[in-house]
């Protein structure tokens, strides 16, 4: 059974800084991998998808890798600002991905 | 429709009573999929649709939940006779194939609180 465990479970960090967030996951049968982020009462806004045969992604600010035989992936944010400040969520999509586990989230605060 | 539409936005009703929570996902996307997402919790995979079919209803929590999709579009999820452990958000998500190639779209979900 797939199971995504997201590290640190939260983090405040001065405006500015760069910052890695961990996923973890117990597979490595995955079909890909999604970060996703949402604001507090809202819905998840997708962020980077990596589909398995790739090793990362990039948008922006935003760089995601992927690591199949180790189950891992990070999401690297660079020159963090305020407006960054989310739960961020991996999500695993199983082969056939119909299945996807999320992680239980980061929960990020930027300080301005 | 340009995203994911999900209604109500909110809904309080009482313990006991039956309510039907509707998803309309992007036009053109053949997979709809939904999720539960409990205070503090992460999110909980309900059921998937692949147009009108929905070939496995295991995470469906109960008997009192079951979901249909019409015309390989609209989706409605219904739960009866509420309970106050089905208040959570409920979020919809569709995809333009199954398996989610180009990614997810999620709709900004139905809060549910049963009292």
């Amino acid at each position: 059974k797939q199971e995504v465990t997201q590290i640190p479970a939260a983090l405040s960090v001065p405006e500015g800084e760069n910052l890695v967030l961990n996923c973890s996951f117990t597979d490595s049968a995955i079909y890909n991998l999604q970060w996703f982020r949402q604001d507090p009462g809202k819905g998840l806004t997708s962020l980077l998808l990596i589909q398995s045969s790739q090793r990362e992604q990039t948008s922006g600010r935003l760089n995601a890798s992927l690591d199949k035989s180790s189950g891992r992936s990070t999401l690297y944010i660079a020159a963090s600002q305020p407006g960054d400040s989310a739960t961020y969520l991996c999500a695993v999509g199983n082969t056939g991905g119909f299945k996807t586990i999320f992680g239980a989230g980061t929960r990020l605060f930027v300080k301005a | 429709g340009a995203g994911v539409s999900q209604s109500p936005s909110n809904k309080v009703t009482e313990k006991g009573k039956d309510v039907e929570l509707r998803c309309d996902p992007i036009s053109g996307h053949t997979a709809l999929y939904w999720y539960r997402q409990s205070l503090g919790q992460g999110l909980e995979f309900l059921i998937y649709f692949q147009g009108n079919s929905a070939p496995d209803k295991s995470g469906l929590p109960s008997d009192r939940f079951s979901a249909e999709r019409t015309g390989g579009s609209v989706s409605t999820l219904t739960i009866q006779r509420t309970q106050q452990e089905d208040s959570a958000v409920y979020l919809c998500a569709s995809s333009l194939v199954l398996g989610g190639e180009h990614g997810y779209t999620f709709g900004s979900g139905t809060r549910l609180t049963v009292v």
